[in-house]
This record gives structure tokens, sequence and C-alpha cells, in this order.
């Protein structure tokens, strides 16, 4: 099936500093999600990319929809100790009733305060 | 608006035994798609419904089934279990128009 290399695997800053995780895939997505995880919970939306190209942001958060369709990045700005968690990027290839979601392998982010 | 809610959020099975757990989506989301998180493999789609239907399925044996109701909550079922299914088990759901998935607290089933 379709593969999605997420790097870096895990980061380890210290706060205020800026992060920056990427994805690529082995063929295109219509869309690209970012979601956080935090430990026993389930993932939280951060951000959605429709469009090659199109970069969009979210407080701290920007995230960019590479202009291939087959990459996406997310940077997060002035980081700070809430922002500790495990980064998920995730693709959709819509076609017909195809929602199902491709994720990546996550990104660990630590941060030291 | 209430989230995506999931029962139970623990349970502990035996080898062999059966499991069932529950999805409640978002109030107005009709798709409710399962995954299947584990450290080695990550996150898995399992399978996807909507208005009762299955419309996608995953690479798993048959021995995971799911089901939607009318009211678009969702069930899914793990028969004979084994010691490799231990995992959380993720709901997601989406609402008309967007792709956007939202996703429970999750249940960790854990197989002995």
């Amino acid at each position: 099936g379709q593969q999605l290399n997420q790097s870096p695997q895990s980061m380890f800053i210290q706060e205020g500093e800026d992060v920056s995780m990427n994805c690529t895939s082995s063929s295109i997505f219509n869309t690209w999600l970012w979601y956080k995880q935090d430990p026993g919970e389930g993932p939280v939306l951060l951000i959605a990319l429709y469009k090659a190209g199109e970069l969009t942001s979210n407080g701290r958060l920007t995230a960019q929809f590479g202009i291939t369709r087959k990459d996406s990045f997310l940077n997060i700005s002035a980081s700070i100790p809430s922002d500790v968690g495990i980064y998920f990027c995730a693709g959709q290839l819509r076609g017909g009733s195809n929602y199902k979601l491709t994720f990546g392998k996550g990104t660990l982010l630590t941060v030291n305060p | 608006k209430a989230g995506v809610t999931q029962t139970p959020r623990y349970l502990i099975k035996t080898r062999g035994q059966q499991v069932t757990l529950s999805c409640s989506p978002i109030s107005g989301h009709r798709s409710v798609s399962w995954y299947q998180q584990t450290p080695g493999q990550g996150l898995q789609f399992l399978f996807e419904y909507f208005s009762e239907t299955q419309r996608n399925k995953g690479n798993f044996p048959g021995r995971f089934s799911g089901r939607q109701f009318s009211n678009s909550r969702s069930e899914m079922n793990v028969s004979t279990l084994e010691l490799g299914d231990s995992a959380l088990y993720l709901c997601a759901t989406r609402g008309g128009g967007g792709d956007e998935q939202y996703f429970g607290p999750g249940t960790r089933l854990t197989v002995t």
C-alpha cells in the first residue's frame, strides 16, 4: 500500500526554538492533514490542507501542501512545553467514496523548559 | 458540540475471546472510520462506514468486522482474539463535504 515517510522520527529541543517536520509520499494525495497525539489519547487535528502549494497557519503552527502533491511540512514556531507529543501527517486520496487516511509513523517532540 | 466518544476506554481479554468496541460520532457526522494503532505498525486503517454501509476496507483478516447503525453509531468486533491484536483502537468521524476526520480517545485493548 501507500507509504508515508515522516521525518525526523524524534526531536529534542529547547523551549522557544522553532521546529520543522515533513512527510513525503511515493504517490500523490488530494488532502494532507496534520495531527498531534498526547499519551493515551486520540490524535487531535491541527491543520488540513487541500490544494497543492497551500500554506495554512493555526496559531504558532504553519503547514504547507507541496506543489508535487507528494509532500507536506509542518513548522512550529517558538515552541512551549505543551507542544510535547507525537505529530502525525496523514494523506488522503479522494476517489469515489475513498476516504481512507494513510499515516506517517510520527515525530516525537520533546521540549526542554 | 460533543466530540467523538468511544467505549470502553480500556479492555482486557484472553486469547480466543471476542470483543466489541463502540464509537459514537460527532452529531451530524455520518462517516465513521476505524484505525488500529500499535508501536510497530503505527496507525492502520481498518474500515469505513457511511449510512450503515461499509465503503472501504483495509488489509486486516476477516476476524475484524464492523457495523453502523441508523443513528451513525458504529461498532467493531474482533473475534478469536490473538496476542497481536493488543492495540489502541481509534475511530474517526467525518461530516459531509470536508475531508477532516476527528478522532475519539480510543479503546486500549490488551489481549493476554
